[in-house]
């Protein structure tokens, strides 16, 4: 069974330039979910979807981050304009539904520094 | 938002069972406990789950107290392959089941 896609692996850029990420989630799961981890942290929740729809973006800086996931399936997380603190690991993981019994997969991370 | 506590780090030998705790004392009958972990620059993968009763798996144990106020992830024989970051989480009905990261607890496994 093919895991979680993401790409890039890794992006470097520079202050106020904007980037984006790309996620391709396991066929068929309907939650996806974006994370942001800071190095030595663990992961904080950006956003969740349940198919196209948005469940929960309460931790999304929406006046600099934006996400989508079209037709259900892919996915992609923008920064625009980037900052220093932006920094980070953003993980893509992936489930069948959203609820409390099922697991999630992550992919493996993209890795953002932002100089 | 983690509702759980863990010590910050942990050390085993090789080869020895390891029980990793977590305290999640606000509990809620419809909450989920969850564990993760988090090996070298790799994205966590999902270790095991459950709700009442322990629960076993090919990876691990998983034994919940009677009062569901604490939990133990048991690793029977500890390889050099699972040092790495454990996740306790709780999945909760009153966050809609969002699957929230705390610290977790850095295991280190000694040859």
């Amino acid at each position: 069974e093919a895991g979680v896609a993401q790409s890039p692996r890794y992006k470097i850029i520079e202050k106020r330039q904007s980037v984006a990420f790309w996620c391709n989630p396991i066929s068929g799961h309907a939650t996806l979910y974006w994370y942001q981890q800071i190095l030595g942290q663990g992961p904080k929740l950006l956003i969740q979807f349940q198919n196209n729809g948005v469940v929960d973006d309460s931790q999304l800086p929406k006046d600099r981050f934006s996400a989508e996931r079209l037709k259900g399936v892919d996915s992609t997380l923008k920064i625009q304009p980037a900052k220093l603190e932006d920094s980070a690991v953003y993980l893509c993981a992936s489930s069948l539904d959203p609820g409390g019994y099922t697991e999630a997969f992550f992919g493996q991370g993209t890795r953002l520094t932002v100089v | 938002d983690a509702k759980t506590t863990q010590p910050n780090s942990m050390e085993s030998n090789e080869e020895e069972p390891v029980h990793l705790p977590c305290n999640h004392s606000t509990i809620s009958g419809t909450d989920y406990i969850h564990w993760y972990r988090q090996l070298p620059s790799q994205g966590p993968e999902y270790v095991i789950h459950g709700l009442t009763s322990n629960v076993n798996n090919r990876m691990a144990s998983l034994a919940i107290a009677e009062d569901r106020k604490s939990s133990t992830l048991i690793l029977h024989r500890a390889t050099l392959r699972d040092a790495a970051v454990y996740y306790c989480i709780l999945r909760a009905m009153d966050s809609s089941y969002k699957l929230i990261f705390g610290s977790g607890t850095r295991l280190l496994v000694r040859p």
